[in-house]
């Protein structure tokens, strides 16, 4: 079936620092490709998306490039801040079915000033 | 963007209770909820699917009768777990899709359930 992997964490890095979270993907067809971050407290909210190959998702600073190549959707920011703290999962829906959202197990970012 | 809230937000239980999880769509209707656990440093996993004005659709190994789906209207669904024991202990999450299955899901902030 269907699945998603992404990097254990956590993560821990310095403000400005760049950011790089791996996620590759197992899918049959097409899969829409997601990333939710969940900050302290809240309940998970979408980043960004890309529905199709070599599309690219961005959202304040982040950003990740559907390859279909590499079946991966690698989160990416050049300079990250101490608000950007949290959970970060990887996740795809397919385009087939009931369209159901296939989680990662999450990446815990920690940026310290 | 759409808002979906969860209560109580945390619940702490004695063994062979049952507890109910209420998950509301505050300012969208949703004919379709979803009902997520999940575990310490672990992914999200689906549970189920709740339809309004129909039974449940549950994903394989969930016992439909321990953890009871009532989609009671438009912006309502409950999640019973019943007869609860400490290894269904876990954080469990709702989501709802505004304007249709295929459309962007709104999750709730979740429901940490302790059973003693």
């Amino acid at each position: 079936g269907d699945s998603v992997t992404q990097m254990e964490g956590p993560v821990t890095l310095s403000e400005e620092a760049f950011l790089t979270i791996n996620c590759t993907y197992t899918a049959t067809g097409y899969p829409s490709l997601f990333w939710y971050v969940q900050y302290p407290g809240e309940g998970l909210q979408l980043l960004l998306k890309a529905t199709k190959a070599d599309d690219k998702g961005s959202n304040k600073g982040f950003e990740a490039t559907y390859r279909k190549e590499t079946t991966s959707f690698h989160l990416e920011k050049g300079s990250v801040q101490v608000s950007d703290s949290a959970v970060y999962f990887c996740a795809l829906r397919s385009n087939t079915g009931f369209q159901k959202l296939v989680f990662g197990t999450g990446t815990r970012l920690l940026v310290s000033p | 963007g759409a808002v979906v809230s969860q209560h109580p937000s945390r619940v702490i239980c004695k063994s062979g209770t049952s507890v109910k999880i209420e998950c509301r769509s505050l300012d969208f209707q949703a004919t379709t909820m979803f009902w997520y656990r999940q575990f310490p440093k672990q992914s999200l996993m689906l549970m189920a699917t709740s339809n309004e004005g129909s039974k449940a659709t549950y994903e394989q190994g969930v016992e439909k009768d321990k953890f009871l789906i009532n989609h009671a209207s438009l912006t309502l669904s409950t999640l019973t777990v019943t007869s609860a024991h400490p290894e269904d202990s876990s954080f469990y999450i709702c989501s709802a899709p505004s304007g249709g299955v295929g459309n962007e899901q709104f999750f709730g902030p979740g429901t940490r359930l302790t059973v003693l």
